[in-house]
């Protein structure tokens, strides 16, 4: 079945850019119908979507983060990437990559990675 | 922006009670475009139901949803010693394209 795993630094200074990359097995990320997210929780805390993406290269984004995202896509490699620029303490969270189901008749992350809890910190 | 606020913040129940969640938006919200995750400590969350009543792939049949406008439900028949965890529900809107969260409610154990 689908499976989303995300990888990346555990530990990002701040003010630079955080980097994850979430790689996508068992399927293919140029199906129709669905995005490709990124969806954030501080500790303690709720969730933040970051941004999604299309397999075409189509993004949307947080409008809180836009200035400072940049989400891809490699198709060759079915992997998708966040780029969270000038980070500070309040950029430490958990961040989960998934899989957004994107029809006229519904739009929710039906299959999620596990996370990777990153913190921001000198 | 829409607004989703949850209540309530914490649900304290007994297994094999009935659980009854609010999430209500600060203004109408597409019910194809609201839906409800529950998640539990340490895991990530996991997709409930969509379209505002659908249940997702593997839900069982205890959970079920409803309402429509700014007003939704999720409602948990009768509470299995699994399902003490937090409940997030979220909406999609197209104009622009953007997901918003509620803050959560957290059922746990009378």
């Amino acid at each position: 079945q689908l499976q989303l795993q995300e990888s990346g630094p555990g530990l990002v200074k701040p003010s630079e850019t955080l980097s994850l990359t979430c790689t996508v097995s068992g399927g293919s990320i140029s199906s129709s119908s669905y995005y490709w997210g990124w969806i954030r929780q501080p500790p303690g805390k709720g969730l933040e979507w970051i941004g999604s993406i299309y397999y075409s290269g189509s993004t949307y984004y947080n409008p809180s983060l836009k200035s400072r995202v940049t989400i891809s896509v490699d198709t060759s490699k079915n992997q998708f990437s966040l780029k969270l620029s000038s980070v500070t303490a309040a950029d430490t969270a958990v961040y989960y990559c998934a899989r957004e189901m994107a029809t006229i008749e519904r739009h929710a992350f039906d299959i999620w990675g596990q996370g990777t809890m990153v913190t921001v910190s000198s | 922006e829409i607004v989703l606020t949850q209540s309530p913040g914490t649900l304290s129940l007994s297994p094999g009670e009935r659980a009854t969640l609010s999430c209500r938006a600060s203004q109408s919200v597409s019910s194809s475009y609201l839906a409800w995750y529950q998640q539990k400590p340490g895991q990530a969350p996991r997709l409930l139901i969509y379209g505002a009543s659908s249940r997702a792939t593997g839900i069982p049949d205890r959970f079920s949803g409803s309402g429509s406008g700014t007003d939704f439900t999720l409602t948990i028949s009768r509470l299995e010693p699994e399902d003490f965890a937090v409940y997030y529900c979220q909406q999609y809107g197209s104009s622009p394209y953007s997901f918003t969260f509620g803050p959560g409610t957290k059922v746990d154990i009378k």
